[in-house]
């Protein structure tokens, strides 16, 4: 079956200890990205990968990393979580290449509680 | 950031009734309009990718169109059912990387 899945689904932390989202897709997708979805707040862009070790950053990068180091991984650091990285996140992967204009697919979401 | 409005925010209609709503977006620089429906507890999925000025696509009950001219695209259900309460979200790009999601419209259908 064609999937994100990221992981873990939930984790509540708390502040400044590092963690890893991790989102693989098993579609041979060249772009993946990560949003943050936060209430009153559409989803919001944090960083994004056109193809393996590429990455660029999107609307809101502040204190988060991101790796491609194989093309169907891509993982979300948090180095030093704060409260304000209190969030639902989302991995979307995408098919580029020769086809165009093809839609994003995500993840089922991880919820991260920092405290 | 671009700016990305959908509205309305919320809406309740009755089983059958037929329902619209609209997302805003930059006219300059245009690239592509995502529509996707988000159900509560899921992952957002993917209706229509909409590139073309007077682009019109449908799925089922399910429609959309797009002008790039004056920045805007309509979503439509015909005959609204309860399966299609959930949050529909539209998302602009003007480069095909990166993505500007409005926040959404939260459609409840009454049976």
């Amino acid at each position: 079956e064609a999937q994100v899945t990221q992981n873990p689904r939930y984790l509540i932390t708390v502040t400044g200890k590092k963690l890893t989202v991790t989102c693989s897709q098993n579609m041979n997708h060249e772009y993946m990205s990560w949003y943050r979805q936060d209430p009153g707040l559409g989803l919001r862009q944090i960083y994004y990968s056109m193809n393996v070790e590429v990455t660029d950053k999107g609307d809101v990068p502040e204190g988060y990393k991101v790796s491609r180091k194989e093309k169907r991984n891509f993982p979300l650091i948090l180095e030093s979580p704060s409260p304000n990285q209190t969030s639902l996140y989302f991995c979307a992967s995408m098919l580029r290449g020769q086809v165009f204009n093809q839609p994003q697919h995500f993840g089922d979401g991880t919820r991260l509680s920092i405290l | 950031i671009l700016n990305v409005e959908q509205s309305p925010q919320s809406l309740h209609v009755q089983e059958g009734d037929s329902t619209n709503f609209t997302c805003s977006f930059p006219s300059s620089n245009f690239y592509a309009l995502h529509w996707y429906r988000w159900e509560t507890a899921k992952s957002p999925e993917a209706l229509f990718v909409m590139t073309l000025n007077g682009d019109e696509k449908k799925k089922g009950r399910i429609s959309a169109t797009l002008n790039t001219k004056e920045g805007y695209s309509y979503l439509y259900i015909k005959g609204s059912q309860p399966e299609d309460s959930a949050t529909y979200l539209c998302a602009f790009t003007n480069t095909g990387n990166q993505f500007y999601f409005g926040t959404g419209t939260s459609l409840t259908v009454i049976p």
